[in-house]
């Protein structure tokens, strides 16, 4: 099975509300990404936590990573239409040597 | 802001046919990856590369190949396109960041469909 499985598979929320997206994993971890996918596009970056970090924030994303329960939150606060999109978290593994393993993403809706 | 280009948006080719996808990078990242995503299954693995000349199996390589000969540029070949290798295909690059860790850059992607 996947490395890295998304919880919950579909989130559809109001504008204005956070979301809250989970992510558990396996195996030991470098590090966990989030990334963002607009629809028929690529995906792109949103944010690295360590190993050895257990909260990391950027703007209106906050994530936390609890490596003893092998898992990861990501926290969209204040959510807005333009945050729809799909999110997937990526775990880079202990001596995977750069290559990430991908969740099957989270499909997040804002209803304007 | 690193950029990375991919040949084609949409792609149409027939059953047998050879296909080449074309990924471009342009900051000096060492490795590529080339992945195919198809709904439910998520971003799977299909090549990656850490150096030029340099190719790694990922957890899909049957029935592709790759090529990088140049440090910039990564291609994935369909040797004979089958209608079961209709998917979107995503490269992405990554580099020593400034973290030291290896945050993945992605291509707009290449839909492509095989009649």
């Amino acid at each position: 099975s996947q490395q890295g499985e998304e919880d919950p598979q579909a989130l559809s929320i109001q504008e204005g509300e956070n979301a809250t997206m989970n992510c558990s994993y396996k195996t030991s971890i470098n590090n966990l990404q989030w990334y963002r996918q607009n629809s028929g596009r690529g995906l792109v970056h949103l944010i690295l936590i360590r190993s050895n970090e257990r909260e990391k924030h950027s703007g209106r994303l906050r994530v936390t990573l609890d490596t003893s329960k092998k898992s990861s939150s990501l926290l969209i606060t204040a959510s807005r239409a333009a945050d729809t999109a799909s999110y997937f978290c990526a775990t880079d593994l202990t001596g995977a040597n750069s290559k990430l393993t991908f969740g099957k993403g989270i499909t997040l809706s804002v209803r304007p | 802001d690193v950029k990375v280009t991919q040949s084609s948006r949409y792609l149409v080719k027939r059953t047998g046919e050879k296909v080449f996808l074309e990924c471009v990078q342009d900051m000096d990242h060492e490795n590529m990856f080339w992945y195919r995503q198809d709904p439910g299954l998520g971003l799977r693995l299909i090549y990656f590369s850490y150096d030029v000349k340099m190719k790694e199996k990922g957890d899909i390589p049957e029935g592709y190949s790759v090529s990088r000969e140049k440090k910039e540029r990564f291609s994935l070949i369909l040797e004979s396109a089958s209608t079961n290798q209709t998917s979107m295909y995503l490269c992405a690059s990554s580099g020593v960041g400034q973290s030291n860790f290896y945050e993945q850059y992605f291509g707009p992607g290449t839909r492509l469909t095989v009649t």
